[in-house]
């Protein structure tokens, strides 16, 4: 059973056009996080819903939307693509807060061209 | 200075070898401590918390100086598995929001 699942697994895009990651846990965590991992691997932390709301957003740039219909649910959507974009994305969740451990997602790969 | 600094290696060990690596933080603040492991192309994995007293987990052993702002974990008798990214993760307070900052990683290659 996959705990956080990610789709999709790879996507490769234009510059310029809008894409959605969706991200599902089925654990019953409260929490739920999506980090950016670029090319030198390091690891940013970008937006945190709790219970739905959103809890923490990172300075990241207003083409990124996150939507969380509920707990179990984070989607991220981002519009307008660029070539800055392209790096791994990695859903997460724990069970309340970031005291907890996290469980990461399989990552979206994704690459803006 | 870096909120979250490692050594980012590679560590090039053989099997059987001791190895440390070490993470410094910037803000006093924080109050929880992490070790997350990464393999090649893989989601990190929670390998273990750091505790102040430092904690034991099989041939991994964590350790934390408040004081000195420092966070080592101690890999013995390494096995040809170990070999992976090792992400120090900083959270920075208890309240809700409160960022949970990684380090860039140190790198383990284990060989025969």
């Amino acid at each position: 059973d996959t705990a956080v699942s990610q789709t999709p697994k790879y996507l490769v895009t234009q510059m310029g056009n809008d894409k959605s990651i969706k991200c599902e846990q089925n654990l019953g965590h409260d929490t739920m996080y999506w980090y950016k991992q670029d090319s030198k691997k390091f690891l940013k932390i970008m937006f945190s819903y709790n219970n739905k709301e959103l809890i923490i957003n990172e300075t990241v740039p207003n083409r990124f939307s996150p939507k969380s219909p509920d707990k179990a649910h984070l989607n991220l959507h981002i519009n307008s693509l660029e070539l800055g974009d392209s790096a791994v994305y990695f859903c997460a969740s724990s069970l309340y807060s970031l005291q907890e451990t996290q469980y990461f997602g399989p990552g979206t790969r994704l690459l803006v061209l | 200075r870096k909120e979250v600094e490692q050594d980012p290696g590679p560590f090039n060990v053989p099997e059987g070898a001791t190895v440390a690596f070490n993470c410094t933080y910037s803000n006093s603040a924080s109050q929880s401590f992490f070790w997350y492991r990464q393999d090649c192309r893989k989601e990190p994995k929670l390998l273990m918390s750091v505790y102040s007293s430092g904690n034991e987990d099989g041939r991994f052993t964590a350790q934390l100086n408040r004081a000195s702002q420092y966070i080592s974990l101690l890999i013995r008798d390494s096995k040809l598995s170990d070999s992976a990214t090792y992400l120090c993760v900083v959270n920075q307070g208890h309240q809700a929001g409160t960022a949970l900052i990684f380090g860039k990683g140190t790198t383990l290659s284990v060989s025969s």
